[in-house]
C-alpha cells in the first residue's frame, strides 16, 4: 500500500547547526502534509503544515519544503537546540484515506552541546 | 487550550482480558482516531469514527473494536488482551476533513503479561 516514510530513523546534530529531516511520501494524490514533533512521554505535537498548492513554508525556526516532482518533504530547523530533541513525523493525507492522516515512521534528532 | 485527554498513562494487563482505553474530547470535534505506536513502525490507524455511533476501520482494525456514544468520547476495546497488542496507544481529534487541526492525547502505554 501506499505510505509515507523517512529517509533516517536517527539524525544527530550539535547546538546551534542547522537540522534537516527528510521524509518521501508515495502518493502523488495527497493534498496536505504535516509535520509533528513528538517528546518522550507526550503525544505528538503539531509544527508546521503546507499545502500541495505550495512549495514552501515558514514558521517560527522551521521551514517546510514541498517538492511534488520528486514526492519529498523536508523539515528544516534553525538554530537548533537541546530542546529539540524528539521524534519528527511526517504525515499526508490522502483522499484514500478519508479524514485520517498516514503518517511516517520517524525521525530520533539528538542535539548534542 | 484544546484538550484531547487519555484515561490511563499506564497500564497492566493478564492475555485474555478484556480491555477499554478511553479517551474524551473537549473541542466539539466530529473526528476521532486510534493509532497504535511501535518502535520502527511509526503511527499506525486502527480505527477512526466521524461521528456519533458511525466507525471505520484503519490497516489494524484486528483484534480491536471501538465505540463512539457521544461526541466527546471514543473508546478503544481490546476483546481479548495478547502480548503482541503490547504497545502505546494515541488518541486524536480533528474537527476539519482531510486530516486537518489534528490534536493527539499523551498516549497510553498498554503492556500485556
Amino acid at each position: 500500500g501506499e505510505s509515507v516514510g523517512l529517509h533516517l530513523p536517527t539524525l544527530s546534530v550539535q547546538e546551534g547547526d542547522n537540522s534537516i529531516i527528510n521524509c518521501a511520501y508515495s502518493n502523488s494524490a495527497s493534498d496536505y502534509f504535516i509535520w509533528y514533533k513528538q517528546e518522550s512521554g507526550k503525544g505528538p505535537q503539531f509544527i508546521i503544515d503546507i499545502r500541495s498548492n505550495m512549495d514552501k513554508r515558514q514558521g517560527q525556526r522551521v521551514t517546510v519544503l514541498l517538492n511534488k516532482t520528486v514526492k519529498h518533504l523536508s523539515l528544516q530547523i534553525a538554530a537548533t537546540q537541546p530542546g529539540d530533541s524528539a521524534v519528527y513525523f511526517c504525515a499526508e493525507n490522502s483522499d484514500q484515506a478519508g479524514t485520517a492522516l498516514i503518517f511516517g515512521k520517524g525521525t530520533t534528532l539528538s542535539v548534542s552541546s | 487550550d484544546v484538550k484531547v485527554t487519555q484515561s490511563s498513562r499506564y497500564l497492566v494487563k493478564r492475555t485474555g482480558e478484556k480491555v477499554f482505553l478511553e479517551c474524551v474530547q473537549d473541542m466539539d470535534h466530529e473526528n476521532m482516531f486510534w493509532y497504535r505506536q511501535d518502535p520502527g513502525l511509526g503511527l499506525r490507524l486502527i480505527y477512526f469514527s466521524y461521528d456519533v455511533k458511525m466507525k471505520e476501520k484503519g490497516d489494524i482494525p484486528e483484534g480491536y473494536s471501538v465505540s463512539r456514544e457521544k461526541k466527546e468520547r471514543f473508546s478503544l476495546i481490546l476483546e481479548s488482551a495478547s502480548t503482541n497488542q503490547t504497545s502505546m496507544y494515541l488518541c486524536a481529534s480533528s474537527l476539519g476533513p482531510n486530516g486537518r487541526g489534528y490534536t493527539f492525547g499523551s498516549g497510553t502505554r498498554l503492556t500485556v503479561v
